[in-house]
């Protein structure tokens, strides 16, 4: 049962241009969505955040939106790095505070 | 301030072997996860602590995953015996009582052959 679904295991973006991953969910009970960012051989590191009951949030060049209707939320790069390559993780938290993940997508920022 | 700490970083065993793994969490962090990270999917949650008592353990496979949390800081995590299947990358992380997030440390690559 994929609580939490990225779709794209992949995606190749232009440096300078907007990235955006994507992530649904099919539980009504999340409370928050988080985005983790991981490196070859290196644990997940946090990168951004949002309630269930925002609908975006913003970081510096880092901006997630929640779709609460539709169950989705999107991930936007803007501008895209080289350095942001890497696999992009979309997770959601329950009540008890476990963490849900999706299976990943592999950014690639070409230069 | 230090990260959560793992240990070992990489270990190979043969299967029906037995294997244990480490982890220090983040000083004051009352909530330690430990997770499953199979090639090409997301990490999976094996089993969360509060302290020293656990909070969830339902898709820990009892018949041969072990976990424990002495004192409530520490925790070791056991495989016994190991089969193919087990191969993953498993991660420690944790959280304190107002983070949204959890921090994870850098991961056991255990490769079962």
């Amino acid at each position: 049962d994929q609580q939490v679904k990225q779709n794209s295991p992949s995606l190749s973006v232009q440096e300078g241009r907007i990235s955006i991953l994507n992530c649904d969910y099919t539980n009504s009970m999340f409370d928050y969505f988080l985005w983790y960012k991981k490196y070859p051989a290196e644990g997940p590191t946090f990168l951004i955040s949002i309630s269930s009951i925002k609908d975006k949030n913003e970081d510096g060049r880092f901006t997630v939106f929640l779709n609460k209707s539709a169950k989705h939320l999107s991930l936007h790069i803007v501008p895209s790095q080289p350095g942001d390559s890497a696999v992009y993780f979309c997770a959601a938290r329950r009540t008890a505070r476990q963490l849900t993940f999706g299976s990943g997508t592999q950014l690639t920022v070409l230069p | 301030e230090a990260g959560v700490a793992q240990s070992p970083r990489y270990k190979i065993i043969e299967k029906r072997q037995s294997v244990a793994f480490w982890c220090n969490p983040i000083s004051g962090h009352a909530t330690l996860y430990w997770y499953q990270q199979i090639l090409g999917q997301g990490p999976k949650l094996l089993i969360q602590f509060q302290n020293n008592g656990v909070v969830d353990d339902s898709q820990l496979p009892k018949d041969r995953f072990s976990a424990e949390r002495l004192k409530g800081v520490d925790s070791t995590l056991k495989i016994q015996p190991a089969k193919l299947e087990d191969s993953a990358v498993y991660l420690c992380a944790s959280s304190g009582q107002e983070s949204t997030e959890a921090f994870f440390g850098q991961g056991t690559r255990l490769t079962v052959v």
